[in-house]
């Protein structure tokens, strides 16, 4: 069975320190990878997808990025962290982008990010 | 574009309690519209979903039922449990689309 891992789960950063967050997806090939955060208050938002190796989308401009160095392994980066990246970031994964439309979007565990 | 809006919570309930979030949307076309949750230390997961209008999505004794004349999807449960706590998202994708647009979430209490 396929299953997400999403590491730290915790994190506790200064502003200015650089950032990073992986997510595995284990028991599936070339799955549609995207990196969803939750601000306090607001809903899920997307911020990249990608669909294969070194393939990213991004939705908003932001202070972050991200990579996908193998076909299951999405990365998540900031070089210098803001007080306004502190969230709740979700990696979640999909066998298509046709997946998404039936609600076959899944997601780990997430991880809590505060800035101080 | 796309949006979603869902009531804020907390919601405190009883158990055995009726329960509703409302729901509504803003999307042109027929979207197909979701509800997700999000138990304690868990990521989120599939409720339910219904891709068109008048569908009624149910699993776990939740229903939602589409409501394009009021663009709504509210979901509902007539008796909920203490295992019912959780953070409840309703969200949409347009039916062309690849990408979830999710409201802000409600959280639910349940107490015993």
């Amino acid at each position: 069975s396929q299953t997400i891992h999403q590491w730290p789960a915790t994190l506790v950063q200064p502003v200015g320190s650089p950032l990073s967050l992986e997510c595995t997806v284990e028991g599936t090939s070339n799955p549609n990878l995207y990196w969803y955060r939750q601000a306090a208050g607001r809903g899920l938002q997307l911020l990249f997808y990608s669909v294969g190796i070194g393939q990213i989308s991004s939705e908003v401009p932001q202070n972050l990025s991200a990579s996908r160095p193998q076909d299951r392994q999405f990365i998540l980066s900031s070089k210098k962290l803001l007080l306004s990246d502190s969230g709740f970031y979700l990696c979640a994964w999909s066998a298509s982008l046709a997946g998404v439309r039936t609600g076959e979007l899944f997601f780990g565990e997430g991880s809590r990010l505060t800035v101080l | 574009g796309n949006s979603v809006t869902q009531m804020e919570g907390p919601v405190t309930l009883s158990e055995e309690a009726f329960l509703t979030i409302n729901c509504t949307y803003t999307a042109t076309g027929y979207p197909s519209l979701f509800w997700y949750v999000q138990y304690p230390g868990e990521g989120l997961q599939l409720l339910l979903k219904a891709t068109k209008a008048d569908d009624k999505g149910s699993n776990k004794g939740f229903e939602a039922t589409y409501r394009k004349e009021t663009t709504s999807f509210h979901l509902e449960k007539g008796s909920v449990q203490v295992s019912d706590s959780a953070v409840y998202f309703c969200a949409l994708v347009k039916a062309a689309g690849n990408k979830l647009t999710f409201g802000g979430g409600t959280r639910v209490l349940v107490k015993p």
